[in-house]
């Protein structure tokens, strides 16, 4: 099993649709968990780090679960921009920030 | 601020060539480490570094050394490259070894053994 797993997808929404992705580690001692953002032929970049109560920033919400181990992105508002590959990521119990393989979203107009 | 600088943005190899690929960093960063990325497998650890003179293996290691002789370089090198090596290389630092904090990457290295 990897430690990281999320739906490939692609995630093909419409402009103003909301979208939800999660993702599930199996490492119970994980510390930190975050979200970061792949453009196409870019270099991954933090979107936000998830926190145990849950946070928002703008149109995005993260949530964590730790009873289930998993955490998940949900994105209000679609827009043409938001389309890229959404990586979910954790660290902190091992020295090792460990990827998922990634969640593409492409928003229609 | 220059962040996290990797060079070359791009590279042919033949298989059997060997090669160092450069990373730094100017923000004082304790960790750092080497990612590949292959198509539907995302990025995979090869080595990283909790801080100068302190190395260790990530996930893919086989066929890739690494040192760390001060805070800001920790270069990446192919012993004798194979076309398995073909690949998006990412080098990524953080202020922190407990990975609390943000990972900065540099802009990838395209490599293409033949």
């Amino acid at each position: 099993r990897k430690e990281v797993e999320q739906d490939p997808g692609p995630f093909n929404v419409p402009e103003g649709a909301t979208v939800a992705f999660n993702c599930t580690y199996s490492n119970s001692a994980s510390q930190s968990f975050f979200w970061y953002r792949q453009d196409c032929r870019k270099e991954p970049k933090l979107l936000m780090s998830v926190y145990s109560s849950g946070n928002e920033d703008g149109r995005f919400t993260a949530q964590l679960n730790r009873a289930s181990q998993y955490i998940s992105l949900l994105i209000r508002d679609s827009k043409l921009s938001d389309s890229a590959t959404y990586l979910c990521v954790n660290g902190g119990a091992t020295n090792k920030l460990i990827f998922g393989t990634g969640t593409l979203l492409a928003v229609q107009p | 601020n220059a962040g996290v600088t990797q060079t070359p943005k791009f590279q042919v190899l033949k298989t059997g060539q060997s090669m160092t690929l450069q990373c730094a960093q100017d923000m004082n960063h304790e960790y750092m480490s080497w990612y590949r990325q292959d198509p539907g497998m995302g990025l995979r650890l090869i080595h990283y570094s909790v801080g100068a003179g302190i190395t260790d293996q990530g996930e893919v290691p086989n066929g890739y050394n690494v040192s760390r002789s001060t805070t800001e370089d920790f270069p990446l090198r192919l012993l004798s490259a194979a076309p398995s090596q073909t690949s998006v290389y990412f080098c990524a630092s953080s202020y922190s070894v407990r990975l609390n904090t943000e990972a900065f990457f540099g802009q990838g290295t395209r490599l293409t053994v033949v």
